[in-house]
């Protein structure tokens, strides 16, 4: 099946800092998701963006198709960005069926 | 708009027991998909139901089955619990739009397993 690499694995940034967040995966997909879980476990879909470029206010994703990776923007970070953030990719053609990478611990410090 | 509704929240069951556990979807949406989230495995698709038909499954044993009924609410079950399904059980739903599939997913059933 379609494999899906995040990087890194885990993040420290003072609060204002900016990172950069990276999701390989290892075939075409036709859904790829960013999501962000919160400590309570809930996951939060942040973008839809299987191509293209999309931004939610400090938030921004870039997915290049043709090379097979993804990129998560986050600008100005605060403390409740803290958390894991998943991009997910479905290769099936369903669209419902969503292989998650291993996600990047993100903790924002004041 | 009412989001993804999971019950129980929080469960403790022992060794061998079963466990049911119940996702309402956003109203409208057809497409109600279950995954499992362990520290050790990670996020893994479990199934996906459409219009009350099982479409996709994944690489789980058949303790772990699952219905949806005519009003788009779905059931899980898992039969004869090991201490290894002992994790958070997250559902999704989805409309299916052509173009666009955005799963939204409950806040979860966390189930202990003693």
């Amino acid at each position: 099946g379609i494999q899906v690499e995040q990087s890194p694995p885990d993040l420290i940034l003072q609060e204002g800092a900016n990172s950069t967040l990276r999701c390989n995966f290892s075939d075409s997909v036709n859904n790829l998701q960013w999501f962000h879980q919160n400590p309570w476990g809930q996951l939060i879909n942040l973008f839809y963006i299987p191509s293209g470029t999309k931004q939610n206010g400090r938030l921004s994703a870039t997915t290049v198709a043709t090379e097979r990776y993804s990129l998560l923007y986050i600008s100005s970070s605060q403390t409740t960005d803290s958390g894991v953030y998943f991009c997910a990719v479905d290769d099936t053609g369903t669209a419902s069926k969503l292989t998650f990478g291993t996600g990047t611990r993100l903790q924002v410090t004041l | 708009k009412a989001g993804v509704t999971q019950t129980p929240r929080y469960l403790i069951k022992t060794r061998g027991q079963q466990v049911t556990l119940s996702c309402s979807p956003i109203s409208g949406h057809r497409s109600v998909s279950w995954y499992q989230q362990t520290p050790g495995q990670g996020l893994q698709f479990l199934f996906e139901y459409f219009s009350e038909t099982q479409r996709n499954k994944g690489n789980f044993p058949g303790r772990f089955s699952g219905r949806q009924f005519s009003n788009s609410r779905s059931e899980m079950n898992v039969s004869t619990l090991e201490l290894g399904d002992s994790a958070l059980y997250l559902c999704a739903s989805s409309l299916l739009e052509s173009g666009a599939n955005v799963l939204t997913f409950g806040a979860g059933s966390r189930l202990t397993v003693l």
